[in-house]
């Protein structure tokens, strides 16, 4: 079985201000690894994924993840946040092993960004 | 881009009525769909899995009898609450994949009040 743990719950942070979220993952097999971002009331929106190849994945508006395998985790970072970057995020991971292809959360952590 | 459409996207009914949640893959056949839900500021949890053509793989604790899901074609499913009652008031998401791609698209979400 898969699990995603996300550690932190809510980050507050200041604007312009770097901000890390972690992501740790669990599983037999190797994974995929994604990244997500929900706003009020609103389903979830990819932020990025990872599939192979190089582990620093990279979003468009700023966010950046890299895949550490000896470390089994995936966490997401950005050097400068916004104001509108204030949402809930949600690591998720799957396997696509055995016909496999479910895609499990974790906790997700709820962002403020303050200013 | 792949686009998944969700309705509606609140619905309030009455203790006992049954309430259909369609999803709708817009410009991609989904192979597989899956619906989720979400509780007040907590994670996604998968529900079940449907394919296209067969019935649908329920998770562990979720009613089959109570959350119908048929998918019928390659671009839509439904969810079907039966017999709602309060405690199923949730936030309830549909995603969609297409084999051989490694991306999920999320539904914006359907804000369920059982009254």
């Amino acid at each position: 079985a898969q699990s995603v743990t996300q550690l932190d719950s809510q980050v507050p942070v200041f604007e312009e201000a770097p901000v890390e979220l972690r992501c740790n993952y669990s599983s037999s097999v190797s994974v995929y690894l994604f990244w997500y971002v929900q706003y009020p009331n609103q389903g979830l929106q990819l932020l990025l994924k990872y599939l192979s190849g190089s582990t620093l994945v990279e979003s468009i508006n700023g966010f950046e993840a890299e895949f550490n395998k000896s470390q089994t985790s995936f966490h997401l970072r950005k050097p400068s946040v916004h104001i509108s970057d204030t949402a809930e995020y949600f690591c998720a991971v799957t396997s696509f092993s055995g016909g496999y292809n479910k895609l499990i959360f974790g906790a997700g952590t709820r962002l403020a960004v303050h200013p | 881009g792949a686009v998944v459409s969700q309705h509606p996207s609140r619905v309030i009914c009455k203790s006992g009525t049954s309430v259909k949640i369609e999803c709708r893959s817009l410009d991609f056949q989904a192979t597989t769909m899956f619906w989720y839900r979400q509780f007040p500021k907590q994670s996604l949890m998968l529900m079940a899995t449907s394919n296209e053509g067969s019935k649908a793989t329920y998770e562990q604790g979720v009613e089959k009898d109570k959350f119908l899901i048929n998918h019928a074609s390659l671009t839509l499913s439904t969810l079907t609450v039966t017999s709602a009652h309060p405690e199923d008031s949730s936030f309830y998401i549909c995603s969609a994949r297409k084999d051989g791609n490694y991306g999920y698209t999320f539904g914006s979400g359907t804000r369920l009040t059982v009254v």
